[in-house]
């Protein structure tokens, strides 16, 4: 049973375009939700995050969007750039991030120069 | 500049044998967690620690997994015996109060 579900395996844009990686999540309860990046034998890094008092956070190319009624995120990456393409993993936690993080299964962006 | 270290970051073993990794947390993280990655699900949560304490290992099959904290330096998660089904990328990941984890950079298992 995922609780936060990433329905794309992968997405492939060009550079300079906008890359926009889907979220849904099921439960109500989350409060906190993070995006982590990932490149190959590499650990997740963390990117952006966005508690649910809020519906967007912005830090430089990266735009997270929160929908509380529809459970859903996204992050948006504009410009898109090479060096973006990595694996993309939406978490969510309760309690503002201080309990567990619940990952969904990643999605592979590959930005096309 | 801190980080999780984690050991092996690659091991090779025959099925039965016994598997021990490793996590040095960041100093001063007071969270400590074990997931597993393969392709069908994901990261996975394993088992949490939060100021040494183990608070949920619901996600490690009990009978051939284990997950402690010797100290506030060391976490091992240990598998015995290993089967090929056991065969993913583990991370350890740390974290202080405000929610992000800092990863380790993975073991990779394969089990024979």
């Amino acid at each position: 049973d995922q609780q936060v579900k990433q329905n794309s395996p992968s997405l492939s844009v060009q550079e300079g375009r906008i890359s926009i990686l889907n979220c849904d999540y099921t439960n109500s309860m989350f409060d906190y939700f993070l995006w982590y990046k990932k490149y190959p034998a590499e650990g997740p890094t963390f990117l952006i995050s966005i508690s649910s008092i809020k519906d967007k956070n912005e830090d430089g190319r990266f735009t997270v969007f929160l929908n509380k009624s529809a459970k859903h995120l996204s992050l948006h990456i504009v410009p898109s750039q090479p060096g973006d393409s990595a694996v993309y993993f939406c978490a969510a936690s309760f309690q503002g991030g201080s309990e567990k993080l619940v990952f969904g299964k990643g999605t592979k962006l590959t930005v096309n120069p | 500049d801190a980080r999780v270290t984690q050991t092996p970051r690659d091991k090779v073993t025959e099925m039965g044998q016994e598997v021990t990794m490793r996590c040095q947390p960041i100093l001063g993280h007071n969270t400590v967690f074990w997931y597993r990655q393969t392709m069908m699900q994901g990261l996975e949560l394993l088992a949490y620690f939060r100021n040494r304490a183990p608070l949920d290992d619901s996600g490690m099959p009990k009978d051939r997994f284990s997950a402690e904290m010797p100290d506030a330096t060391l976490a091992t998660l240990k598998i015995q015996p290993s089967e090929p089904r056991d065969s993913a990328v583990y991370f350890c990941a740390s974290g202080g109060f405000d929610g992000e984890l800092f990863f380790g950079e993975g073991s990779r298992l394969t089990v024979l």
